[in-house]
């Protein structure tokens, strides 16, 4: 079974200081692993796909990685209105193309 | 030009009454799906549905029907709701339904309270 991990839980970080967001996989085959952002009161909304070990990808202040058992999701010099909930995905080669979301990471960024 | 809707948003219901919960996408997409997340964040998909055929159905109590009257709806009809079912529903969608390419389009979510 798909299994994923995201820590940590909640981060909160002062406007301007950079971190990074974790999510860790077990699965059978990796076909995809997609990060999403959702707000408050909406629905999660695409930001990345990786697919192979090795793979960068950047959108902004964000530049998520890719491992062959984890990805980070890390934030540079974030805004307060980088304060999001961020949510972890993978499909694996198991047969059907369900997703499996991670918990997701609360960030709050205070200014 | 809103690309995947629902209503209603917010659904206040006593135990045991029948809902239903619309979604429509505007994006032409083949596949459109129903997730739950509870209280926690967890999101866990439901159902899914490719050019109004169901292909997923992932170990939901049969008190929970999808209806797709076309490719561009996924309606979901709950019968004799439950204190458990108290969550926030989240209709997708997605260009095919196949491949890890095939990104994920969200809608903006129903909450459902079931009292």
């Amino acid at each position: 079974e798909d299994q994923v991990t995201q820590s940590p839980e909640a981060l909160r970080l002062q406007e301007g200081e950079s971190s990074s967001l974790n999510c860790s996989y077990t699965v059978s085959g990796l076909r995809g692993l997609f990060w999403y952002r959702q707000d408050p009161g909406k629905g999660p909304e695409f930001l990345f796909t990786l697919y192979s070990a090795g793979e960068e990808k950047e959108k902004e202040r964000l530049k998520a990685t890719l491992t062959k058992k984890e990805s980070f999701l890390h934030i540079t010099a974030p805004k307060p209105e980088d304060s999001a909930t961020y949510l972890c995905a993978v499909h694996s080669s198991g047969g059907s193309y369900i997703p499996t979301f991670g918990r997701g990471t609360s960030l709050i960024v205070h200014p | 030009d809103t690309a995947v809707s629902q209503t209603p948003k917010y659904l206040v219901t006593q135990m045991g009454n029948d809902k239903s919960i619309k979604c429509e996408q505007n994006l032409g997409h083949d596949t459109m799906y129903w997730y739950k997340q509870d209280s926690k964040k967890f999101l866990k998909i439901m159902f899914s549905y490719n050019n109004k055929e169901l292909i997923i159905n992932e170990t939901v109590p049969n008190r929970f029907s999808p209806k797709s009257p076309d490719k561009a709806h996924l309606n979901l009809h709950i019968n004799s709701l439950e204190l458990g079912d108290s969550a926030v529903y989240f209709c997708a969608s997605s260009p095919t339904g196949q491949g890890a390419t095939d990104t994920q389009y969200f809608g903006p979510g129903t909450r459902l309270t079931v009292l």
